[in-house]
């Protein structure tokens, strides 16, 4: 049972490259989302997902795009990387009603230098 | 608007004492409440949730917590720390009708032998 899985889980990047993170779930979860870890500021929603063929932005979407083709990935695109972009970034994923349990990948951690 | 305050961003206990990680809440309608565990390096782990039922919520490793609406509040606990419980605890906030959870900052906590 992989639950959420994201690849890479280091990555370094300069300036101005363009990368995608991966996230897969075999939990056949309608819901799935993406968020940024930064010191003292806990987690913060980046864009998620409630269904295939549909996605919203969250708290802090600019610089980041993603799409949802399947049920299972939900990829998320830096298409021109900045140092602001260094974070621990998680993608999570959970059914889709309210109160249930969100279930976090381990994390990738991404600098830009 | 949903928000979630967690009262201190670190806490300090011996081993063998009581732990207190305070979370207080803001939320329109009807919340779902949440505690989950950050170990260094890893991916969040859910500790327990609260989603309407029972007011004392218990949850793994001997954490519970505590719902009080007139308090606006929703307190994990234990009764004794271990050492492995150093980490880094999050308090979630999600209000029904929404794909939304909202993070506090965290709080870090420090076990001494």
């Amino acid at each position: 049972n992989a639950g959420v899985t994201q690849t890479p889980k280091f990555q370094v990047l300069k300036t101005g490259q363009s990368m995608t993170l991966q996230c897969a779930q075999d939990m056949n979860h309608e819901y799935m989302s993406w968020y940024r870890q930064d010191p003292g500021m806990g987690l913060r929603l980046i864009h998620y997902s409630v269904g295939a063929g549909i996605t919203d932005q969250g708290e802090v979407p600019n610089g980041y795009n993603v799409s949802r083709s399947t049920t299972e990935d939900f990829p998320l695109r830096l298409l021109s990387a900045a140092p602001s972009q260094t974070s621990v970034y998680f993608c999570a994923s959970s059914y889709g009603e309210t109160g249930n349990t969100i279930y976090f990948g381990e994390g990738s951690w991404l600098t830009v230098v | 608007a949903q928000s979630v305050t967690q009262l201190d961003s670190h806490v300090s206990v011996s081993e063998g004492t009581p732990v207190l990680l305070r979370c207080n809440y803001s939320s329109s309608y009807s919340p779902s409440l949440f505690w989950y565990v950050q170990h260094p390096n890893k991916g969040l782990q859910l500790l327990l949730k609260y989603t309407s039922a029972a007011t004392l919520v218990k949850g793994i490793n001997g954490f519970e917590a505590e719902f009080k609406k007139s308090e606006t509040s929703f307190h994990l606990t234990k009764p004794s720390a271990h050492m492995s419980d150093a980490a880094e605890y999050f308090c979630v906030v999600s209000e029904a009708g929404t794909y939304k959870y909202i993070f506090g900052t965290g709080t870090r906590l420090k076990v001494l032998a």
